[in-house]
């Protein structure tokens, strides 16, 4: 069964960082493109950024709203997927989803891990 | 204020049929794969349609998708009680200004 277990969240200060991972199993992480989706408490779904799949390069893309503070990375390996936060806003305050993406779609969803940017 | 328009509420009885509207542009629904995503209070969102009108292993033909120019219509008949969540539209978008991925606001159904 394909799983994704999201972890990492807190409680953190605006301009902080912070790193969120995401564990797969049951599937080849590398052959799959995956994203960051997140959720603002009460609020609609927001994307957050992608990594594409070994084919293409690993290569990434980013939301307006978090470009150049946000950086994901992957490690096959480990079957894991990460999301670097950093300069954190109080608006990043969400839960964050790690996503795999299938036939312009996204297939399966983590369970979700929350982070609360707040002094 | 998001890319794509939902609206924000629907309702109906159950064992009724409901539809929920998805509006975009050219530059997303109107050049792309739409897909419909159902929230369940608490979980996670889950695919319910892809590629505009298929359904993954496991969705059920009450539920049903649907395309025509710039807008997406999902389709659900007969309404069970546990079928009242928030559902999302969502597509790739190929504007230079915004993310390439783009959600409606949602719709939260109410089944009275």
């Amino acid at each position: 069964e394909v799983q994704l277990v999201e972890s990492g969240g807190d409680l953190v200060q605006p301009g902080g960082s912070l790193r969120l991972s995401c564990a797969v199993s049951a599937f080849t992480l590398s052959d799959h493109y995956m994203h960051w989706v997140r959720q603002a408490p009460g609020k609609g779904l927001e994307w957050v950024g992608r990594s594409r799949n070994k084919a293409n390069g690993y290569t990434t893309d980013y939301a307006a709203s978090v470009k150049g503070r946000f950086t994901i990375s992957r490690d096959d390996s480990k079957n894991s997927l990460y999301l670097q936060m950093n300069s954190l806003k109080t608006e990043d305050t969400a839960m964050y989803y790690c996503v795999r993406g299938y036939n312009y779609a996204y297939d399966y969803w983590g369970q979700g891990t929350l982070v609360t940017v707040s002094s | 204020q998001s890319v794509l328009t939902q609206p924000p509420s629907v309702s109906a009885a159950p064992g009724q049929k409901v539809t929920i509207s998805c509006s975009g542009s050219s530059s997303n629904i109107g050049n792309n794969y739409v897909s419909w995503y159902q929230q369940l209070p608490g979980t996670a969102p889950k695919l319910l349609i892809y590629e505009n009108d298929k359904r993954p292993s496991g969705i059920p033909d009450r539920f049903s998708g649907s395309k025509s120019g710039t807008s997406a219509t999902l389709g659900i008949t007969g309404l069970q009680t546990g079928d009242e969540a928030d559902y999302y539209c969502g597509t790739w978008d190929s504007s230079l200004s915004g993310s390439p991925w783009v959600f409606g606001g949602g719709t939260k159904l109410t089944v009275l």
